[in-house]
């Protein structure tokens, strides 16, 4: 079973548009963290965030804002007057107490910013 | 702190041959995992180093196989390539083992096989 769902394949907006990336996910441990990584065309996975099962407080890091709700297995992810550098491939990916450091990715969500 | 560093980045093979391919993770990290990512499977797990020891293994055969030196340095070994291990091959280091801690990547290794 898929722990990690990105539903969204691609995603096209216009640049200083907001734009949410959808992320869900599935555990059954009560302690896990969740991460999101940005995969530029360059190949290399950029971390952005990390939250813990117990932290549910959301996050703003600049143009960027996170809304974690465990009631609803969801980690969605804002980016805020979006530009054309944001374009890349976003990964949500989930690592459980019992697998070390075994992540599991969702199939990411392709955004493209255009200009 | 320079980031993890992997090579080479590029490597082309036939079917058949064995490639390795190496990883040096940031400075002071000892946990080194191994990621395969294709556009079809996506981003695979294929095993975690923790101080040489191998502490958790994906689902991939036998023909990958990898090892970490004293100093974290890793590599990863694919004996009998076939087609469909034609994948960018992402190493990632951290500190510790285990889910409290950020994996950063590296850039990649890209392997075509023919």
């Amino acid at each position: 079973a898929q722990k990690v769902t990105q539903a969204q394949t691609e995603i096209s907006v216009v640049e200083k548009e907001d734009v949410t990336l959808d992320c869900v996910y599935e555990t059954r441990d009560t302690t896990y963290y969740l991460f999101w990584y940005k995969q530029p065309p360059s190949g290399e996975l950029v971390f952005l965030i990390r939250r813990n099962s117990f932290d549910e407080q959301n996050e703003i890091s600049g143009r960027y804002s996170w809304n974690f709700q465990k009631s609803t297995s969801s980690f969605n992810f804002t980016i805020t007057a979006s530009q054309v550098v944001d374009s890349a491939v976003y990964f949500c990916a989930l690592s459980e107490t019992n697998t070390g450091n075994q992540f599991y990715f969702g199939t990411g969500t392709s955004l493209t910013v255009i200009p | 702190k320079a980031g993890v560093t992997q090579t080479p980045r590029y490597l082309i093979k036939t079917r058949g041959q064995q490639v390795t391919l190496s990883c040096s993770p940031i400075s002071g990290h000892r946990s080194v995992s191994w990621y395969q990512q294709t556009p079809g499977q996506g981003l695979q797990f294929l095993f975690e180093y923790f101080s040489e020891t191998q502490r958790n293994k994906g689902n991939f055969p036998g023909r990958f196989s990898g090892r970490q030196f004293s100093n974290s340095r890793s590599e990863m070994n694919v004996s009998t390539l076939e087609l469909g291990d034609s994948a960018l091959y992402l190493c990632a280091s951290s500190f510790t083992s285990g889910s409290t801690d950020t994996q950063y990547f590296g850039p990649g290794t890209r392997l075509t096989v023919l």
